[in-house]
C-alpha cells in the first residue's frame, strides 16, 4: 500500500512564525503536491515537485515556498504564518514523471491554526 | 485550466436510498475526470476515474459515475448507501495534457439510519 505521512495532524501557530509542514512518501512516486483545503473552496494547488530539487508554483504560491532535497520528502515552508493561512494542508504523491491521469495518493492533513 | 462545479454542498440520504453527486466542468477537448472520497479525519482516496474508453466507470464499493461529453458532466450514482459511505465528495479534473488537477468545492453525503 502507498502511504503518504504528513508529519503532524495538528499545528497551532502564531502569527509571523515560521512553519514547516513535513511529507513523506514510501512508494518511489515521482510527482508530489501541496494543497490546502478550505470549506467550500475545495483543494487548491500551491505546489508541485516533479523531481529532486525541482518545483513549480500551484494556483496559490503566494506566502508558501517549497523544498525537495530527496525524493520522498517534500516540505512545505510558511516563511511568516499569517491568520489568513489557517487551513487543512494534504500532501498528495503520484508515479510516473509526466503525471497526467494518475491517481494521486494523499496523506491524511495537518490542520494548521495560525493565532 | 478547468472550472469544476458540484452542484449540491450537502446531501442527506437515508441508508438503503440512491444517490446522485452532480459535478460539471468547464468545456475542453479533452480531459480526464476523478472522484475522490475523504472519510472523517482522513486523506482523499481515489473512488474511480475515466480516462478514455467507456464512459461508464465503476467503483469496486458499487459507486458508478458517468461522462457525457456534451454536457460536460461527470455525476457519481449509487443505487442504495450504507451508513459507511457517510463521507465528502470530491470531482476532479485535469486536461489531457496537464498535470494539474482542479477540484470542485465538494459534496458532503450524510447516510442517516
Amino acid at each position: 500500500d502507498v502511504k503518504v505521512t504528513q508529519s503532524s495532524r495538528y499545528l497551532v501557530k502564531r502569527t509571523g512564525e515560521k512553519v514547516f509542514l513535513e511529507c513523506v512518501q514510501d512508494m518511489d512516486h515521482e510527482n508530489m503536491f501541496w494543497y490546502r483545503q478550505d470549506p467550500g473552496l475545495g483543494l487548491r494547488l500551491i505546489y508541485f515537485s516533479y523531481d529532486v530539487k525541482m518545483k513549480e508554483k500551484g494556483d496559490i504560491p503566494e506566502g508558501y515556498s517549497v523544498s525537495r532535497e530527496k525524493k520522498e520528502r517534500f516540505s512545505l515552508i510558511l516563511e511568516s504564518a499569517s491568520t489568513n493561512q489557517t487551513s487543512m494542508y494534504l500532501c498528495a504523491s503520484s508515479y510516473r514523471p509526466s503525471g497526467i491521469g494518475d491517481e494521486q495518493f494523499f496523506g491524511p492533513g495537518t490542520r494548521l491554526t495560525v493565532l | 485550466a478547468q472550472s469544476v462545479t458540484q452542484l449540491d454542498s450537502q446531501v442527506p440520504v437515508f441508508e438503503e436510498a440512491p444517490v446522485e453527486l452532480r459535478c460539471n466542468y468547464s468545456s475542453s477537448v479533452s480531459v480526464y475526470l476523478f472522484w475522490y472520497v475523504q472519510y472523517p479525519n482522513q486523506g482523499l482516496q481515489l473512488l474511480l476515474k475515466y480516462l478514455s474508453g467507456s464512459t461508464l466507470v465503476e467503483s469496486i464499493n458499487g459507486f458508478e459515475a458517468e461522462f457525457n461529453k456534451s454536457q460536460t458532466s461527470f455525476h457519481l450514482r449509487k443505487p442504495s448507501v450504507h451508513i459507511s459511505d457517510t463521507a465528502e465528495y470530491f470531482c476532479a479534473v485535469s486536461d489531457s495534457n496537464d498535470y494539474k488537477l482542479s477540484f470542485g468545492a465538494g459534496t458532503t453525503v450524510t447516510v442517516r439510519a
